[in-house]
């Protein structure tokens, strides 16, 4: 168990609204990952943070945003939610050894 | 470009029956391979990992995985499954032993009772 939870597992918004996702990790790891999950598409990552306040992009981050201002939180904002974001979300830390552990995820729907 | 590929996209056996999931990879270096389950509803767990050494690795759950440099391949493998055993599976490296992973598009289990 890495200690990684996710909040809120589950939500529904409309289009338009802005949308906040948290992971909280109790065992201060540096790397930090969020992934979006689709059918067919396997995980993408969208951001990852290799530090407090450092954070880099991934292949769909467009639309998405990633806020870390204390090494256990990693916040992932979408700033106009749409109907293309809905999706399962996944966070992660990165072990020393490069592997990486996953929280249970957010099934976030849009309408 | 670097990639991982997993082949299968569902695999169907019979419970009791041997499996074993292929996964391919591009890398130059000796990478770092990964083999992940995801049961529905779950998050990713790691099963097991290869870093160096011996090319067989023993995972959780009764799982093995043998890295063959000649072939690019890391397969994972379980004698004898388990209903239990009906899950998502993929397949990761990182990227140059950077910051990011590259996960295969995964290979869905299904076991026959």
């Amino acid at each position: 168990d890495a200690g990684i939870t996710q909040s809120p597992r589950h939500k529904v918004t409309e289009t338009g609204t802005p949308v906040t996702l948290r992971c909280h990790q109790t065992e201060n790891h540096r790397y930090m990952y969020w992934y979006r999950q689709d059918p067919g598409h396997g995980l993408r990552l969208i951001h990852y943070s290799y530090g407090v306040k450092d954070t880099d992009k991934g292949e769909v981050s467009d639309g998405y945003s990633v806020s870390r201002s204390k090494t256990e939180d990693f916040l992932l904002t979408l700033e106009s939610a749409t109907s293309s974001q809905t999706s399962v979300y996944f966070c992660a830390i990165r072990a020393t050894s490069h592997e990486q552990y996953f929280g249970p995820g957010t099934r976030l729907t849009v309408t | 470009a670097q990639s991982v590929t997993q082949p299968d996209i569902h695999i169907t056996v019979s419970e009791g029956a041997s499996l074993e999931l292929r996964c391919n990879y591009s890398y130059g270096a000796t990478p770092y391979l990964f083999w992940y389950v995801q049961s529905p509803g779950q998050g990713l767990q790691l099963l097991l990992k290869y870093f160096s050494g011996d090319t067989l690795v023993q995972g959780i759950k009764g799982f093995e995985a043998e890295f063959k440099r000649s072939q690019s391949s890391f397969n994972l493998r379980k004698p004898s499954v388990h209903w239990s055993d009906a899950a998502e599976y993929f397949c990761a490296a990182p990227m140059n032993r950077d910051d990011k992973i590259i996960f295969g598009k995964g290979t869905r289990l299904h076991i026959l009772p």
